[in-house]
């Protein structure tokens, strides 16, 4: 069974940062690895879709990264703003399946 | 633009009564999914499908049901509500390709009393 995990599960930090949100999966067999943000009492809006092929994915001040032979992708931040603070969810699809496995998530804070 | 939309976006119930969440997208995906999201557990399937009149269990599907008729619709429904029901839940879809980008609606803020 495929497991998400995600660290670190909280993170709080100045303004201006650069940041690194790491997303582990225990089953490299996957069709892709996709990035969303969740803001408090609303939807998951997606970030970023890396297909199992790629090596990474750039928007804006984004990247995320994709490892699949170790099980990990990175979420960078450049610059962090505190329009940034929400909860970073990470999310794989099995192969074949269209079933993501979601992580717990990292909440950021990111202060003036 | 395309989108999906839940409603209502806030419901409160009593226990045993049967509630129905609705879930409407506009992208003319095939796969939908509906996710109930706790403190503790994160988000957890609990039905999904991959077209008009297919349905399939996921990991929570005990209490709930759904059926597809069209593409753009996916209820569900909580055939009599228990308060371990209270719940944030989300529905999301993809295009019936493998690899291809999961979207999400607002979710429905269910407390069941």
């Amino acid at each position: 069974k495929q497991e998400v995990t995600q660290i670190p599960a909280a993170l709080s930090v100045p303004e201006g940062e650069n940041l690194v949100l790491n997303c582990s999966f225990t089953d490299s067999a996957i069709y892709n690895l996709q990035w969303f943000r969740q803001d408090p009492g609303k939807g998951l809006t997606s970030l970023l879709l890396i297909q199992s092929s790629q090596r990474e994915q750039t928007s804006g001040r984004l990247n995320a990264s994709l490892d699949k032979s170790s099980g990990r992708s990175t979420l960078y931040i450049a610059a962090s703003q505190p329009g940034d603070s929400a909860t970073y969810l990470c999310a794989v699809e099995k192969g074949g399946s269209y079933i993501p496995t979601f992580g717990r998530g990292t909440s950021l804070i990111v202060h003036p | 633009d395309a989108e999906i939309t839940q409603s209502p976006r806030h419901k409160i119930t009593e226990t045993g009564r049967q509630v129905t969440l609705a879930c409407h997208q506009t992208w003319n995906h095939n796969n939908m999914f509906w996710y109930r999201q706790d403190l503790g557990h994160g988000l957890r399937l609990i039905h999904y499908s991959y077209g008009v009149q297919d349905t399939n269990k996921g990991e929570v599907s005990d209490g709930y049901s759904v059926s597809r008729s069209n593409t753009e619709d996916l209820p569900l429904t909580l055939e009599s509500a228990a308060s371990s029901q209270t719940s944030v839940y989300f529905c999301a879809s993809s295009p019936g390709s493998p690899g291809a980008e999961q979207f999400f609606g607002p979710g429905t803020r269910l407390t069941v009393l």
